[in-house]
């Protein structure tokens, strides 16, 4: 059974960067059939998709965050990692990784991490 | 970009029921790249519906969806009580993006 797991800081504060690592587990990240992606969640709120990297390293991203976000991808560990800079209160979220279908363009995704609450704070 | 709105925003109803969700696009969604997915709270998405119809592994079928363009519907035949929960559209056609949310209460 395929499982992502978030990690990193739960508390960044304002101006800098945020960053969190994405562990695959049960499956090989390394798949030509999925691209691994980030979304994000403000508490009670909706889903905002950040970005989405495929096994070679090839990236798509939401072109609002795309000036401050950066994804990249570590198959010989199976994980993949987010930054994002210049975080402000407006960044704080819930932050999940999950693998998408899709061997040119990330389309629906079909696991998920637990998330990861990230907090902006001085 | 493309603008998912999803109405109603709240929808009450009984176990039992039928639920018709809406998910409107801001222009039209080509092919089939349209998802829905069910959230609990505390809880990650779940993806229910991908390519307008199709249920992913281990959805029910009173789980349904349909549309085509501008205009997708999601449909619970029969609520049950794991049913009542936040629902969310997705597109892929253009970037991604996701609407923002239905929640089916109960009444």
């Amino acid at each position: 059974q395929l499982q992502l797991q978030e990690s990193g800081p739960g508390l960044v504060k304002p101006s800098e960067t945020l960053a969190l690592t994405c562990t695959v587990s049960g499956g090989s990240i390394s798949s030509s059939s999925y691209y691994w992606g980030w979304i994000r969640q403000p508490p009670g709120k909706g889903l905002e998709w950040i970005g989405s990297i495929y096994y070679t390293g090839s990236t798509y991203y939401n072109p609002s965050l795309k000036s401050r976000v950066s994804i990249s991808i570590d198959t010989s560990t199976n994980h993949f990692s987010l930054k994002l800079s210049s975080v402000t209160a407006a960044d704080a979220a819930v932050y999940y990784c999950a693998r998408a279908a899709g061997s040119y363009y990330p389309h629906d995704f079909d696991y998920w991490g637990q998330g990861s609450l990230v907090t902006v704070s001085s | 970009e493309i603008v998912l709105t999803q109405s109603p925003g709240t929808l009450s109803l009984s176990p039992g029921e039928r639920a018709t969700l809406s998910c409107r696009a801001s222009q039209s969604v080509s092919s089939t790249y349209l998802a829905w997915y069910q959230q609990k709270p505390g809880q990650a998405p779940r993806l229910l519906i991908y390519a307008i119809s199709s249920r992913a592994t281990g959805i029910p079928d009173r789980f349904s969806g349909s549309g085509s363009g501008t205009d997708f519907t999601l449909t619970i035949s029969r609520l049950e009580p794991e049913d009542f929960a936040v629902y969310y559209c997705q597109q892929y056609d253009t970037s991604l993006t996701f609407g923002g949310g239905t929640k089916v209460e109960i009444k």
